[in-house]
């Protein structure tokens, strides 16, 4: 079972551009995770999110949490080339063991000059 | 400020032969994890530690190996390679189960 749903799984679209993906569960996670993974490299944290209905900016990024802590969102404006790479949500689930985070799947974002 | 290093970054083995891929991390973390990333599967946990001397299996186990001899360094062999491990392997350090994850560059492995 997947626990974190992420979509679209792939999305390219040109610079300048806003755009909007989303992580979703069934489950309430105790916090919620956004990472950046770019070609060649780890995972990368951008935020973490740890209220229900709370809103985090980084300059053009921004994160929200849903109000039940089960789904969040990252939108993106004015989307540049630097942006591309893959998303990846990752949650801590209250009943979950010793072995960290869930992750979804990601959503691969190409952002085209 | 070095991070999670890992070592080889790339490796081909034969099937039937047998490697070790090596973390290291300078956080001074308890918690480290495997992971491969295989496309349309996204980042699956192999094994994991809450500390020096302990291991734990985690969803997809099978075919490796791991020890923890030291908190830094956390190591996973594989003891007879097959085609179907083929793929990127990830290590991760975090402080606690809720905290940052910090990753390596990745060993990508092919077994042909």
């Amino acid at each position: 079972t997947q626990l974190l749903e992420q979509s679209p799984q792939f999305l390219s679209i040109q610079e300048g551009e806003n755009l909007t993906v989303y992580c979703n569960s069934s489950s309430v996670f105790s916090s919620l995770q956004w990472y950046r993974q770019e070609p060649g490299e780890g995972p990368v944290l951008l935020v973490t999110v740890v209220t229900g209905g709370e809103v985090k900016k980084l300059k053009r990024l921004t994160f929200q949490f849903g109000d039940a802590r089960k789904d969040s969102s990252l939108h993106i404006t004015a989307a540049q080339p630097g942006d591309t790479g893959l998303y990846l949500c990752a949650g801590d689930h209250p009943g979950g063991g010793a072995d960290g985070l869930t992750f979804g799947k990601g959503t691969h974002l190409i952002i085209q000059p | 400020n070095a991070g999670v290093t890992q070592t080889p970054k790339f490796r081909v083995l034969k099937t039937g032969q047998s490697m070790t891929l090596l973390c290291a991390q300078d956080m001074n973390h308890e918690y480290m994890y495997w992971y491969r990333q295989d496309p349309g599967m996204g980042l699956r946990l192999i094994h994991y530690s809450v500390g020096e001397g302990t291991t734990a299996k985690g969803e997809v186990p099978d075919g490796y190996n791991v020890s923890r001899l030291k908190k830094q360094n956390f190591l996973l062999g594989l003891e007879s390679a097959a085609p179907s491990q083929t793929s990127v392997y990830f290590c991760a350090s975090s402080y606690s189960r809720r905290a940052e994850a910090f990753f390596g560059q990745g060993t990508r492995l092919t077994v042909v």
